[in-house]
């Protein structure tokens, strides 16, 4: 089974301040097909968890280029540009690389 | 527009089953996969399993194996996710999800919470 590790575990952010989360895996997240297996979902207070990006990099419908997913093989990393007031919840990194997929354990954003 | 409808809450004894369904509405069934996804209270996010309805192939997390049976009814675009044995460690929120072609889960379900206690 492939670890997902997330930092920081709680992120306090000024509005208007950048942020950046960190997600690691245990295994290489590349498939022999050329793509890498991993997604950035937020999850609002009280809400199903939401697509932010996929494929590492791509972000999914209607989620503000605010935010921006880089990185390779076991390192990855969420980024928002300017942090809003909306934007507060839990963040997890998810591998599906292989099953059984799995979830980081969650980096709360919360408002300074 | 996409939407996936899970059934209402529910509250089971220990050793008891749960049976709970997705259905989706505004996406051809059989084109997509159907992850099941739970939240125990205060934790984070653990997939537990998912189908291909169109090839009626089910996929488990080997911690869920012997206890969890997803299925598919494509006549009424309709995932159900049964776990048996229930513990009080199977208080949780269960989600399904859309899984599409790039393997990410495009869209959820509002949730179904599962209570279990005697």
């Amino acid at each position: 089974e492939i670890v997902m590790t997330q930092s920081p575990v709680s992120l306090p952010v000024t509005p208007g301040e950048p942020a950046s989360i960190s997600c690691r895996s245990s295994q290489s997240l590349l498939h022999s097909n050329g793509f890498t297996y991993l997604d950035w979902y937020l999850q609002k207070p009280g809400r199903s968890p939401q697509l932010l990006i996929y494929l590492g990099s791509n972000r999914a419908s209607g989620v503000p280029d605010r935010f921006s997913g880089s990185g390779s093989g076991t390192d990855f990393t969420l980024k928002i540009s300017r942090v809003e007031a909306d934007d507060v919840g839990v963040y997890y990194c998810m591998q599906a690389v292989q099953t059984p997929i799995t979830f980081g354990q969650g980096t709360r954003l919360e408002i300074k | 527009q996409v939407q996936l409808v899970q059934s209402g809450a529910e509250v089971k004894k220990p050793g008891s089953s749960v049976n709970v369904s997705c259905k989706a509405s505004g996406v051809s069934f059989t084109r997509y996969s159907i992850a099941w996804v739970r939240q125990a209270p205060g934790q984070g996010l653990e997939w537990m399993g998912g189908i291909i309805p169109l090839l009626n192939s089910a996929s488990y997390a080997p911690k869920f194996q012997g206890r969890l049976t997803i299925t598919a009814d494509k006549s009424t675009n309709t995932a159900y996710m049964e776990l048996s044995r229930l513990s009080s460690e199977d208080t949780a929120i269960y989600y399904c999800a859309r899984v599409v072609v790039s393997l990410n889960f495009d869209f959820w379900g509002q949730g179904t919470r599962v209570a279990v206690s005697s």
